[in-house]
């Protein structure tokens, strides 16, 4: 059964840099990986999506390992506007299943 | 400006009463959903279409329906069937439905049962 899976909560202070890992064990090949960003009553917000190896856009970077079983959103120089809860989505192409991860709720401290 | 209207905001009713949620979009998106989000939980896909006049139920069917007659419309109902309504409602949309589309969603509506 597939799954995605991230850590619940993190802390972080303001200007650093902040990694966030999600595994997906049961990725296959042509499946994609994307993270969004939800603030409370507010919809999810798209923030990267990837492949392999990485991406970057003008607010994080997305790193995939070779064997694609997880991958890790980075966020450089926090601010205390990033507090939010972040999730990870895997969209499976063979059977378009979206597996979303639970959420990882990051708290950014002055 | 393009983007996905949910509306009411807040939402309430009586226990047994079907009620609907509106979701718009002008994005000219092929694909949209609804998901359910209870407190300090993550997404859970309700329905999804890939076109108009088709749809496919997600993990959570039951108790929901859902119809897509135009494009930029895909108007979710909560049933009498479905046994505990109170969530929070997202609707969101995609340029066609595959994996590697980024999906745009609205600022949901809030369900409440009274």
């Amino acid at each position: 059964l597939a799954k995605t899976t991230q850590p619940i909560s993190m802390d972080s202070y303001e200007g650093q840099e902040v990694n966030i890992t999600c595994s997906h064990n049961n990725i296959a090949t042509n499946d994609y990986i994307t993270w969004y960003q939800q603030f409370p009553s507010q919809g999810p917000r798209f923030i990267i999506q990837g492949y392999k190896t990485k991406v970057t856009n003008e607010v994080a970077s997305l790193f995939i390992p070779a064997d694609r079983k997880s991958s890790t959103l980075s966020l450089p120089r926090v601010s205390l506007s990033d507090t939010a809860v972040y999730y990870c989505l895997v969209a499976k192409d063979s059977n378009y299943q979206l597996i979303w991860g639970a959420g990882t709720k990051l708290i950014i401290k002055p | 400006d393009g983007g996905i209207t949910q509306s009411p905001k807040y939402l309430f009713r009586k226990e047994g009463q079907n009620v609907t949620l509106s979701c718009e979009q002008n994005l000219n998106h092929d694909a949209m959903y609804w998901y359910r989000q209870d407190p300090g939980q993550g997404l859970r896909l309700i329905y999804y279409s890939q076109i108009v006049n088709d749809f496919q139920k997600g993990d959570i069917a039951e108790g929901y329906s859902v119809s897509r007659e135009k494009k930029e419309s895909f108007p979710l109902t909560v049933t009498s069937a479905q046994k505990n309504p109170t969530a929070f409602y997202l609707c969101a949309s995609s340029p066609w439905g595959q994996g590697n589309q980024p999906q745009h969603f609205g600022d949901g509506t809030r369900l409440s049962i009274l």
